[in-house]
């Protein structure tokens, strides 16, 4: 089946540093990857659309300046959170949508200390 | 943005019973998708019924769709210990984009 291979599973930065996580889909190519913010005991939060080879779409109130996102190719989308604040520690899930549904990454638990 | 409400926010109920968990959305919408979530892990796709579907079935699981009244629900039956996880409902919208829209989870709990 479709996996939506995510990277790392969990990550602990200083705070001020900058953080990538990545996306890779391992048999299919997604054009379309979508990137969610979680908070503990709390539901998924649409954050950005990302677009093979165009710029991503942000929802409302999220900063696009503080979270690049980038989709090079059609097996690859990254996030990278820049100068993080322990606000920022949060649980992020990618996802891309297929020709009959949606296929999740494992997630990335953040904390910035 | 959030647009789905599910009940109950958490459920704990004995290994053998039955779960019911309900979900209600805002907006008109293409399908409507539930996911499990076990606790720190990944979203795993459980099933999708389309909006001009009534009812699914997919082993012990039990999805209905009332887009009249805008919700639905999804039935475990005979639980077991391993069903312990988060279950959302997820929203397509109709022109939405393809964007899902989760519903605010429940929490559900089988204790042996």
């Amino acid at each position: 089946g479709a996996v939506v291979s995510q990277h790392p599973s969990w990550v602990i930065c200083k705070s001020g540093t900058s953080v990538k996580i990545e996306c890779r889909s391992l048999d299919f190519q997604a054009t379309t990857m979508f990137w969610y913010r979680q908070f503990p005991k709390q539901s998924l939060m649409l954050m950005a659309t990302s677009n093979e080879g165009s710029k991503a779409t942000y929802e409302q109130g999220v900063e696009k300046d503080k979270f690049l996102i980038n989709h090079a190719s059609l097996t690859l989308s990254t996030l990278t959170v820049t100068s993080a604040h322990p606000e920022d520690s949060s649980f992020y899930i990618c996802s891309a949508r297929r020709k009959y549904g949606y296929t999740f990454g494992s997630g990335t638990r953040l904390t910035v200390v | 943005s959030q647009q789905g409400e599910e009940d109950p926010q958490a459920l704990s109920i004995q290994e053998g019973e039955n779960a019911t968990m309900n979900c209600s959305y805002k907006t008109s919408i293409n399908n409507l998708q539930w996911y499990r979530q076990n606790s720190g892990r990944g979203l795993v796709h459980l099933i999708l019924i389309r909006s001009n579907e009534r009812e699914k079935h997919s082993g012990r699981l039990r999805v209905t769709l009332d887009t009249s009244k805008k919700s639905s629900s999804l039935l475990i039956t005979a639980s077991r210990a391993a069903d312990t996880a988060s279950y959302f409902c997820a929203t397509d919208p109709t022109g939405g984009g393809n964007k899902l829209t989760f519903g605010t989870g429940t929490q559900l709990k089988v204790e042996l």
